[in-house]
């Protein structure tokens, strides 16, 4: 069954501080890998966008990485912000003929205090 | 560039009753999605459209849920009647591609907040 579960489930960091959220995931056959932020009441929002080949990459404060051979990925938060409090969701694509089925993980729940 | 529209924002019903949300998705995006996202999951899809035409609607419950994308653009999803377990966010997203396209990304509405008592 393809599945993508994330750790861990809830965060709280004081502002300033770095912090790294960690996805697993099942899914077959891979075709990419995104982390999404999701504010509260809003819809998730594209961070990064990773493929089979790729292990880092960036986006301002951001940086995923991924692992296709142990099937992990991380979402490294670097001099957090107030502002990055939000769900972090690891959304890997299931590569299928007709668009990618994203499967997604439960999300980090991520807290930043001042 | 406009976003992904939905309306209404929230909703609260009784059980049994019927529900219908809207989705205007981004101009010239094929492929339209609907979402359940229940509190504390990441969300799960219930069906896909590529332009008018259903992609994947496996995890649809289809003896209470129904889904229509008229000319290929707009979209309605219904509830009929709604459960206690339907409480969820209803996302509707849209994107460019949908023919295997790697990265193809999906650009995700607000949400409609349903609250079935």
């Amino acid at each position: 069954k393809n599945q993508v579960e994330q750790s861990p489930q809830s965060l709280i960091i004081l502002e300033g501080k770095n912090c790294t959220l960690q996805c697993n995931y099942t899914v077959s056959p891979f075709s990419n890998l995104r982390w999404y932020k999701q504010d509260t009441g809003r819809g998730p929002v594209s961070l990064t966008i990773m493929t089979f080949s790729e292990n880092t990459k960036s986006n301002g404060r951001y940086t995923a990485t991924l692992d296709a051979d142990t099937k992990q990925s991380s979402l490294h938060i670097t001099a957090s912000q107030l502002s990055d409090s939000a769900s972090y969701i690891c959304v890997v694509s299931e590569g299928r003929e007709y668009g990618n089925k994203l499967v997604f993980g439960a999300g980090t729940i991520l807290r930043v205090k001042s | 560039e406009a976003g992904v529209a939905q309306s209404p924002r929230y909703k609260i019903i009784e059980k049994r009753q019927s529900v219908a949300f809207w989705c205007n998705p981004i101009s010239g995006h094929a492929t339209l999605y609907w979402y359940q996202q229940i509190l504390g999951q990441g969300p799960k899809l219930l069906i896909q459209f590529q332009n008018n035409g259903v992609v994947d609607d496996s995890q649809l419950p289809k003896d209470r849920f129904s889904a229509e994308r008229l000319k290929g653009v707009d979209s309605t999803l219904k509830i009929q009647p709604a459960k206690l377990e339907d409480s969820a966010v209803y996302l509707c997203a849209s994107s460019s591609g949908g023919s295997g396209i790697v990265g193809d990304t999906q650009y995700f509405g607000p949400g409609t907040r349903l609250t079935v008592l």
